[in-house]
């Protein structure tokens, strides 16, 4: 079963506007851990932001934010004034341990997100 | 202060033929993690090392395999290549300890192996 969805294969979207990319996961651990991740076409894998199981507020980094709504499964990341470096590839992670110390991230297929001017 | 760096950056291969890569992690960090993303998908989790041993691994055949030296740098080591091992390697490094899930990893740019 897919554990990470991201339903949004790409997307466009003017500079300096709002953009919502979607993630939604499936675990059946109560501790995880979610990430977002940028990464343009250098390939290099950008750590943006975490949001914990356990957090009680939706996290923020900067113009990052994650939307995370526990009892739905999301965890939606919001880039708040969308630049023309924004332009790359967004990928959703998840880092569960179901068997205790089990470290390995299991990424969603990613959203090709394009900034015009 | 040096982020993860691999080696090499691009390699083509023969089918058939075994490929070593090489990764040394991000000074601090003690644990190696690494991914294979083909094209136009997410990466996915091959191994991770933590005290010289496999602590984790994905679904992928034991023609891939890995080792991590005692200065904490890494090799993915895969056999008898096939043309859909085609693919973004990428390494992450993250500091060691078990079930700590705010760590995030740190990734380098990754080697991009072509086999023909």
């Amino acid at each position: 079963a897919q554990k990470i969805t991201q339903t949004q294969p790409g997307m466009f979207v003017q500079e300096k506007e709002a953009v919502t990319l979607d993630c939604t996961y499936d675990t059946s651990d109560p501790s995880y851990g979610l990430f977002w991740y940028k990464q343009p076409s250098s390939g290099e894998m950008i750590f943006l932001i975490y949001q914990g199981s356990y957090d009680q507020q939706n996290a923020t980094e900067g113009r990052y934010s994650l939307n995370f709504q526990k009892a739905r499964k999301s965890a939606n990341l919001v880039i708040s004034a969308s630049q023309l470096g924004d332009s790359a590839m967004y990928f959703c992670a998840m880092r569960d341990s179901p068997g205790g110390g089990a470290d390995g991230l299991t990424f969603g297929k990613g959203t090709h997100l394009i900034i015009q001017p | 202060d040096a982020g993860v760096t691999q080696s090499p950056t691009h390699l083509i291969k023969t089918r058939g033929q075994q490929v070593t890569l090489r990764c040394s992690p991000k000074s601090g960090h003690d644990t190696v993690s690494w991914y294979q993303q083909a094209l136009g998908q997410g990466p996915q989790f091959i191994f991770q090392y933590y005290e010289e041993e496999e602590r984790q691994r994905g679904n992928f055949p034991d023609r891939f395999s890995g080792h991590q030296f005692p200065n904490y740098s890494s090799e993915l080591n895969v056999n008898a290549l096939l043309l859909g091992d085609s693919a973004l390697y990428l390494c992450a490094s993250s500091p060691g300890g078990v079930g700590i899930l705010h760590y995030g990893y740190t990734f380098g740019s990754g080697t991009r192996l072509t086999v023909v």
